[in-house]
Order: C-alpha cells, then sequence, then structure tokens
C-alpha cells in the first residue's frame, strides 16, 4: 500500500470549513483514499472515500488532484465535535494501515 | 446503520490469564478485523479474517490468537497475557476482501497487572 503524508496537527475555528491535506505520492492505478476519524477513547470513525473523482457526502468533501498525488478532506462548517485525529489512507484490496494522523483541534 | 459491538468497554486481567476478547457484528459481514492501539504507535492489525473458520496474520500476531466459529462474532484471545499486551483494542468488520470500507467497534481498554 501507499504511503501517506500528513501533518501532526492543525487548528480550526468553529464554524470554519477545515481543510486537511495528504500527500500520497507513490499512490497506485487501482488503489482509493479513504478518511477516518478517531474521536478521544472511540473506535475509528469511517469518513469518506474515493478512487479519482471528487466526492462529497453529509460529512466531509474529498478533493483529489488530477495527477492523484495528493488530497484534501473538507469539513465545510466544523464545530467542537470535529476535534479528532483524521487519518488518511490509501489502500488496495488488504486490510486498513493507519499511520499518525493528523490532529484536529477545532477552537471556540 | 452497522454495528460493531465488543464485549467489554474496560478489563483489568493479570499476567499469565487467558483472555478472551469478542466482538459482534449485526451486518452479515464477511471479514472482521483486530487492532490494537498505542500512544506513539498508531493502530496496528493484529489478525483478520475473510469467511468462517478462516484467519491471516496482521503485522503483530506474536502472543495472540484468533476463532471465527460464526460468521458474526470474532475473538482474540491472549493465551496468557503479559504487561505488555496492555492497550486498547479495537475490532472492525467490512463487507469485501479490503477495500470495502471497514466499521469499527468502540474499542476495549484492557491492563494487564
Amino acid at each position: 500500500d501507499a504511503k501517506t503524508t500528513q501533518p501532526p496537527s492543525m487548528d480550526c475555528a468553529e464554524g470554519r470549513a477545515a481543510n486537511l491535506p495528504c500527500n500520497h505520492s507513490t499512490i497506485s492505478g487501482n488503489e482509493y483514499v479513504y478518511w477516518y476519524r478517531q474521536i478521544h477513547s472511540q473506535g475509528p470513525q469511517y469518513i469518506i472515500h474515493g478512487l479519482k473523482n471528487n466526492e462529497t457526502n453529509e460529512m466531509a468533501s474529498l478533493i483529489i488532484t488530477e495527477d492523484r498525488k495528493s488530497s484534501t478532506l473538507i469539513l465545510p462548517h466544523a464545530t467542537l465535535r470535529d476535534t479528532a485525529v483524521y487519518y488518511c489512507i490509501v489502500r488496495g484490496n488488504t486490510p486498513l494501515v493507519f499511520g499518525k494522523g493528523t490532529r484536529l483541534s477545532v477552537i471556540a | 446503520d452497522v454495528k460493531v459491538t465488543q464485549s467489554s468497554r474496560y478489563l483489568v486481567k493479570r499476567t499469565g490469564e487467558k483472555v478472551f476478547l469478542e466482538c459482534v457484528q449485526d451486518m452479515d459481514h464477511e471479514n472482521m478485523f483486530w487492532y490494537r492501539q498505542d500512544p506513539g504507535l498508531g493502530l496496528r492489525l493484529i489478525y483478520f479474517s475473510y469467511d468462517v473458520k478462516m484467519k491471516e496474520k496482521g503485522d503483530i500476531p506474536e502472543g495472540y490468537s484468533v476463532s471465527r466459529e460464526k460468521k458474526e462474532r470474532f475473538s482474540l484471545i491472549l493465551e496468557s497475557a503479559s504487561t505488555n499486551q496492555t492497550s486498547m483494542y479495537l475490532c472492525a468488520s467490512s463487507w469485501t476482501g479490503g477495500a470495502d470500507t471497514q466499521y469499527f467497534g468502540p474499542g476495549t481498554r484492557l491492563t494487564v497487572l
């Protein structure tokens, strides 16, 4: 599986958009980009995934660059409950491999 | 909604005890996974199973075994618990071989004294 690089931490003001970047320059053609988050003392929660096209669901949007070497997770209106560690994972037909993620702190 | 449940949120055991961690999913998923999570090390895969009675080693299987007698239930067994197995244990399940979305349980925080 391709490896990912994420900033260790980010802050975001409540109500503003949170943009979390992820680099995955060695991604293969059949590998998806997945995003999970983990709120303190809970199990990881699936957010969104994509292959080539941008994706949006009720939680977030995923923007994947045309060369697929990087992506951005967007939380359009961050709330205090979005404070968590966010994991960007690139995978094919294998179990998830978690890196260290980005610790997002949403500040009132 | 997918529901993955784990038998205990918190567990305290003594060194040398045999420990069973149970995981049950209610969505008829074929695949189930056990991870452990430690500060600074992130989540690491211990074992996974693609079908009943099937198991595959993950990245850190030493000191653990698993059992999958029924599709909905995946058990993690510590044959002789040691202090270095104190950790948060997370179970997950998914539909297909691995590319599909994995859903996680709430975790079991195990302390081995």
